[in-house]
């Protein structure tokens, strides 16, 4: 059972453009972890939120914890072929290390 | 960043053999390993935590006779698939927490497992 919906499931844009790729679920994380991963390897995480509410940007990615921590986005500014990938989110519950990942977003930008 | 490796990257088997799949923490002790299996077009699936010492927790439907975990030392975790069916092709992928800081799971670089 995948307890965190990713939206949307596919993305086909054309480089320059923006977009959003939202984490949703019913339960409360302790942290969560946005990862993207190429064919063939393992996942490469990304960043990790802790606190409700928080920002974090990592070049031209910006990340948001919800204020609930039941939630989380991932915005991309004028996104590049190089940023063409599957995006998960993951979280963790209070008091447990073990990550349970979203349903992914597969992301194609086109040159 | 931390280094995780996975042994065999790619590997095939007749029906009914079993395999061996090895996960290492290269530069690091992990005290924790967790196994995911992720098939195409698919998100990762978490099927167990693998515990240095003790026996692994195996996440609800995946049967723990048939997925054996063994994590005999701080670097190494292994998962057997027993009795293998073409059903258990798939991608088995790795991750280890880092026992000083507990906060990073550093993923390895997956195993294709493909049964005839």
């Amino acid at each position: 059972t995948q307890l965190l919906e990713q939206s949307p499931q596919f993305l086909s844009i054309q480089e320059g453009e923006n977009l959003t790729v939202y984490c949703n679920s019913s339960s409360v994380f302790s942290s969560l972890q946005w990862y993207r991963q190429e064919p063939g390897e393992g996942p490469v995480l990304l960043v990790t939120v802790v606190t409700g509410g928080e920002v974090k940007k990592l070049k031209r990615l910006t990340f948001q914890f919800g204020d609930a921590r039941k939630d989380s986005s991932l915005h991309i500014t004028a996104a590049q072929p190089g940023d063409t990938g599957l995006y998960l989110c993951a979280g963790a519950y209070s008091g447990t290390y073990k990550y349970i990942f979203g349903t992914g977003t597969r992301l194609k930008v086109l040159a | 960043g931390a280094v995780v490796s996975q042994h065999p990257s790619r590997v095939i088997c007749k029906s009914g053999t079993s395999v061996k799949i090895e996960c290492r923490s290269l530069d690091f002790q992990a005290t924790t390993m967790f196994w995911y299996r992720q098939f195409p077009k698919q998100s990762l699936m978490l099927m167990a935590t693998s515990n240095e010492g003790s026996k692994a927790t195996y996440e609800q439907g995946v049967e723990k006779d048939k997925f054996l975990i063994n994590h005999a030392s701080l670097t190494l975790s292994t998962l057997t698939v027993t009795s293998a069916h073409p059903e258990d092709s798939s991608f088995y992928i790795c991750s280890a927490l880092d026992s000083s800081t507990y906060n990073e799971q550093f993923f390895g670089p997956g195993t294709r497992l493909t049964v005839l």
